[in-house]
C-alpha cells in the first residue's frame, strides 16, 4: 500500500462548479499535512496547509480527518486558472526528529469553458 | 535570484556514464530534499538532509545513487552508471526548517536523459 494514496483522476469539471479530492494516508503518526499544486512541467508549489480544525483560503477549503485518515480539498467557484495538477503531501517525522514528506502521485483537474 | 537553483536543467547521456546533479539551495534554509519523478508520476522521495547530514536516504533506488551536502549548503545527487530507467526529473527543494512546519520551496529540476 502506497504511504500516501490520490486518485489520479482527471476531473473535467465546468468553470464555475465545486469540485472535491480526497487523499488516505497510511502512517497514523503522521504529523503535518499539505496541498500543493504543480502546473504542467513545473516544480510544485505550496497551496496551502491543512490543519486539524480545517482551514480555508479563499475558494479553497481543506480538511484533517485524523480517525479516518484522508485530508480532502474543496475547490468552489471553479476558475479556468485552477486546472493542475493537485498533490497531497504528508509528513511522516519520525524519532530522530528526521522529517519524511511523502508526495501523493497527485489528482489532474482540468476546468472547462 | 533568490530561489532554488538547480542545474544542469536538462541532461542527455549514454547508459552507463556517470552523472552529476546539483542544487543551491535558499540561502540560510537548512534542510533540503532531493526527489524524482518521471513523466506523469508522482514525486519519489529520494533523500533528505538536515544540515550537512543525511537523517533519511530510504528513498534512494539503489547504491548507485548518492548525495551529499556541504557548507549546509550546496547538494549534489551523483547517479553512477546510469540505466535507461533513471530518466526522470530531479527535483530538489529546501524549507527554513524541517518539514513539519517549513513550505518546501522547489527547483526548477534538472532533467535526465539517459540513452
Amino acid at each position: 500500500r502506497k504511504e500516501v494514496e490520490q486518485d489520479p483522476g482527471p476531473f473535467n469539471v465546468p468553470e464555475g462548479a465545486t469540485v472535491a479530492f480526497n487523499c488516505t494516508y497510511s502512517n497514523s503518526a503522521s504529523q503535518s499535512f499539505f496541498w500543493y499544486r504543480q502546473d504542467c512541467r513545473k516544480e510544485p508549489k505550496l497551496l496551502m496547509s491543512v490543519y486539524s480544525s480545517g482551514n480555508e483560503d479563499g475558494r479553497f477549503t481543506a480538511q484533517l480527518n485524523r480517525a479516518s485518515q484522508y485530508i480532502s480539498l474543496l475547490i468552489r467557484d471553479s476558475k479556468l486558472s485552477d486546472s493542475a495538477t493537485y498533490l497531497c503531501v504528508v509528513n511522516f517525522a519520525g524519532y530522530s526528529s528526521a522529517s519524511k514528506i511523502i508526495f501523493g502521485s497527485g489528482t489532474r483537474l482540468s476546468i472547462r469553458p | 535570484g533568490a530561489g532554488v537553483s538547480q542545474s544542469p536543467s536538462n541532461k542527455v547521456t549514454e547508459k552507463g556514464k556517470d552523472v552529476e546533479l546539483r542544487c543551491d539551495p535558499i540561502s540560510g534554509h537548512t534542510a533540503l530534499y532531493w526527489y524524482r519523478q518521471s513523466l506523469g508520476q508522482g514525486l519519489e522521495f529520494l533523500i533528505y538532509f538536515q544540515g550537512n547530514s543525511a537523517p533519511d536516504k530510504s528513498g534512494l533506488p539503489s547504491d548507485r545513487f548518492s548525495a551529499e551536502r556541504t557548507g549546509g549548503s550546496v547538494s549534489t545527487l551523483t547517479i553512477q552508471r546510469t540505466q535507461q530507467e533513471d530518466s526522470a526529473v530531479y527535483l530538489c527543494a529546501s524549507s527554513l526548517v524541517g518539514g513539519n512546519t517549513g513550505e518546501l520551496f522547489f527547483g526548477e529540476g534538472s532533467r535526465l536523459t539517459v540513452l
